[in-house]
C-alpha cells in the first residue's frame, strides 16, 4: 500500500521555465511534508519542507503547495537551472512519528 | 561541519557472507535512522536508535538484521548470512532532536551492497 505516490516517474522541463513535480498522499494523519533532491551515487539532499498548517512554502526558488482536502503537494522550480536535474523525492511523516514515508521519485531533466 | 558519513561507500558480499554498514552522524547529532532503497523504489525505513537505544525497528525484516548505536563510535547495521535479495542501497540519516514537527533528517552517502 503505497501512501505516498509520485506518479510521473520523469519530468521533461527547458531551462530558465517552471518545473513542477506533484505528490499524492492517502494517509490524512500524515501532517508534515518534505522534498528531497538526489543525484547518482549521492544521498538524498533536504531541499524544502511544509507543515500542515500552511499551504505555501518558499524558499528561493523553490516553493511548496499543500492542498490538503486534495491530499495533494507540488513542488515549484523557477527559474529551472541545469543543476537541478536529479530525482525529486516527496517525504511525509505523521504527527511525532519519525518515520519519513517516501514516494519512487520523479527524475527531473532540464534542458539547455 | 561534516556531514552524514557512511562507509564502505560499496560493499560486495557473497551469499551467507556478513554485511556490516557504517554510519557516523553529523556533528551534535544523537538520532539516527536506516533506510533501504530498491532500484525503481524509494526509500523505506528499517529502524530509529539513539545513542545505546533501539528506538523503533519496525522496519527491520526480523531476522538476518540488526542495528546498534554504542555509546562511543558509528552507527553499525548489520546483516547476516545475506541474500541477493539483500542488494540495495542502504542509506543512514542523521537529526539533532525530534519534535511535534519533526527535525529535518540529513542524509549520508549511502552504502550500495552488491549480493553475488
Amino acid at each position: 500500500d503505497q501512501q505516498v505516490k509520485q506518479n510521473s516517474p520523469s519530468l521533461s522541463v527547458q531551462e530558465g521555465r517552471i518545473s513542477i513535480l506533484n505528490c499524492d498522499y492517502t494517509n490524512s494523519m500524515f501532517d508534515y511534508f518534505l522534498w528531497y533532491k538526489k543525484y547518482p551515487a549521492e544521498g538524498p539532499t533536504f531541499l524544502i519542507s511544509i507543515s500542515s498548517i500552511k499551504d505555501k512554502n518558499e524558499d528561493g526558488r523553490f516553493t511548496v503547495f499543500l492542498n490538503k482536502s486534495a491530499k495533494h503537494l507540488s513542488l515549484h522550480i523557477v527559474p529551472s537551472q541545469p543543476g537541478d536535474s536529479a530525482v525529486y523525492f516527496c517525504a511525509a511523516s505523521a504527527g511525532s512519528n519519525y518515520q519519513l514515508i517516501w514516494g519512487a521519485g520523479t527524475k527531473l531533466i532540464i534542458k539547455p | 561541519n561534516a556531514g552524514v558519513m557512511q562507509n564502505p561507500r560499496h560493499l560486495v558480499r557473497r551469499r551467507g557472507q556478513e554485511a556490516r554498514l557504517r554510519c557516523s552522524p553529523m556533528k551534535g547529532h544523537s538520532h539516527v535512522y536506516w533506510y533501504r532503497q530498491l532500484p525503481e523504489e524509494g526509500l523505506k525505513f528499517m529502524v530509529y536508535l539513539q545513542k545505546e537505544n533501539i528506538i523503533d525497528e519496525s522496519g527491520m525484516p526480523k531476522e538476518r538484521f540488526s542495528a546498534e548505536f554504542p555509546k562511543e563510535g558509528p552507527s553499525i547495521l548489520r546483516i547476516q548470512q545475506v541474500v541477493r535479495g539483500d542488494s540495495a542501497a542502504y542509506f543512514c540519516a542523521s537529526s539533532p532532536f525530534v519534535e511535534r514537527y519533526q527535525e529535518t533528517q540529513y542524509f549520508g552517502p549511502g552504502t550500495r551492497l552488491l549480493v553475488l
